[in-house]
């Protein structure tokens, strides 16, 4: 079983639509959350930290269950420039390398 | 933000030789860099740790001969594919913390094709 996964879509959606992808990590004892997003042939860039009580970026929202070893990203009122590939990353300790999963696409259109 | 700079961005390579990737960091010290290998459509995969005036950590899996790691300064770690095939091509880049957050920076990657 991968320690990270991730449902890889695609998801295809219009403009304006709402969109939340989910994730699910192995390791019980994963410290930090985040969610990165990545461009075709480029780099990942955190999007956003994930916490237990919820953090809200603007249009994205993202959330942490513990006991469930669940994490998600809500994205609201989808653009066009928000097509990419969505990580989800764990984290074990602060300064140890990440855990990425494998992405979930997001192809927004108009 | 911190800067990680990785040379080249992209290289072509016939089979057999090998090839030099370096990954520097422009506006800090990291005294341990990973890096990682990313295939089409897969995730990114932690190939080694590189630690500075020490042996780098391997990941399972993952040949240490074939793979050299050298990280001799605090700013700069390289990462050697040698005598390189072609399923050695591949998405390869690197990541380091500042210290000072959980926040990880990562390089441009390089795109690397053997022929």
């Amino acid at each position: 079983r991968k320690e990270v996964e991730q449902d890889p879509g695609p998801f295809n959606v219009p403009e304006g639509a709402t969109v939340a992808f989910n994730c699910t990590y192995s390791n019980s004892a994963s410290q930090s959350f985040f969610w990165y997003r990545q461009d075709c042939r480029k780099e990942p860039k955190l999007l956003m930290s994930v916490y237990s009580s919820g953090n809200e970026d603007g249009r994205f929202t993202a959330q942490l269950n513990r006991a469930s070893q669940y994490i998600s990203l809500l994205i609201r009122d989808s653009k066009l420039s928000d097509s990419a590939t969505y990580l989800c990353v764990v984290n074990h300790q602060a300064g140890t390398a990440l855990i990425f999963g494998k992405g979930t696409t997001l192809s927004v259109s108009s | 933000g911190a800067v990680v700079s990785q040379h080249p961005s992209r290289v072509i390579c016939k089979s057999g030789t090998s090839v030099k990737i370096e990954c520097r960091s422009l506006d800090f010290q990291a005294t341990t860099m990973f890096w990682y290998r990313q295939f089409p459509k897969q995730s990114l995969m932690l190939m080694a740790t590189s630690n500075e005036g020490s042996k780098a950590t391997y990941e399972q899996g993952v040949e240490k001969d074939k793979f050299l790691i050298n990280h001799a300064s605090l700013t700069l770690s390289t990462l050697t594919v040698t005598s390189a095939h072609p399923e050695d091509s591949s998405f390869y880049i690197c990541s380091a913390f500042t210290g000072e957050d959980t926040e990880a920076f990562f390089g441009q990657g390089t795109r690397l094709t053997v022929v």
